[in-house]
């Protein structure tokens, strides 16, 4: 299985500042059909994780801009420019390139 | 609007069975494949199966520590899948979410519904 690995596990965060979170696959996450199958999502407790990007830098619709993706290969960021006291909770990453979905272990994000 | 609602979580013995139902909403059934996903408290999610839609053949598969005591299945007729979960064991313990499979990604999910098995 494919072992996806967040860091940092905890993110103080200050609002109106930027944040960071990696997240580094055991294998490559390029498919056969050359997309790379990267996710992002938030989950705040007793709601629906909420995916914010897909294949490693599409921005879903409705998602703010302050939202973005970037990396390739077994390497991943997602970036906020400015923390809001809206993105408090969990966000966490999930490769979909492999048959068996795998997880990050989840950022959560306290301001 | 997508909705996907899961039911059915309940606290239940060790080697009891449950079935979890998923109604999915806003979106044409039949054309979709979804998935289970469980998170057990204090761990990260971990994938449990997906089924096809019927036009693909409808097949179910599954992760390899859920296999044989895990049954995915669905009725078009009713917007609905299903997780059929015999043999249960105190590691079953988890919030079990139903997702789409957009294909490589899970575009909406439900808010679970929680199972718990105790003696």
């Amino acid at each position: 299985d494919v072992v996806m690995t967040q860091s940092p596990l905890s993110l103080p965060v200050t609002l109106g500042q930027p944040a960071s979170i990696s997240c580094r696959s055991s294998q490559s996450l390029v498919h056969s059909n050359g997309n790379t199958y990267l996710n992002w999502y938030h989950h705040r407790p007793g709601q629906s994780p909420r995916r914010l990007i897909y294949k490693v830098s599409n921005r879903d619709s409705g998602v703010p801009d302050r939202f973005s993706g970037s990396g390739s290969g077994t390497d991943f960021t997602l970036e906020i420019t400015r923390v809001e006291a809206e993105d408090v909770g969990i966000f966490f990453c999930m490769q979909g390139t492999h048959w068996l979905w795998t997880f990050g272990q989840g950022t959560k994000v306290e301001i | 609007e997508v909705q996907l609602v899961e039911s059915g979580g309940d606290l239940v013995k060790p080697g009891g069975s449950l079935r979890l139902s998923c109604v999915v909403s806003g979106l044409t059934f039949s054309n979709a494949k979804l998935n289970w996903v469980r998170q057990a408290p204090g761990k990260g999610l971990e994938w449990v199966g997906r089924i096809n839609k019927k036009v693909d053949g409808g097949a179910p598969s599954y992760a390899a520590p859920v296999s044989g005591r895990f049954s995915i299945s669905r009725d078009d007729s009713k917007d609905t899948m299903y997780l059929q979960i015999n043999s249960l064991k105190t590691e079953d313990t988890a919030v079990y979410y139903c997702t789409t499979d957009d294909g490589g990604s899970a575009a909406y999910w439900g808010r679970g519904t929680r199972v718990t098995v105790s003696s």
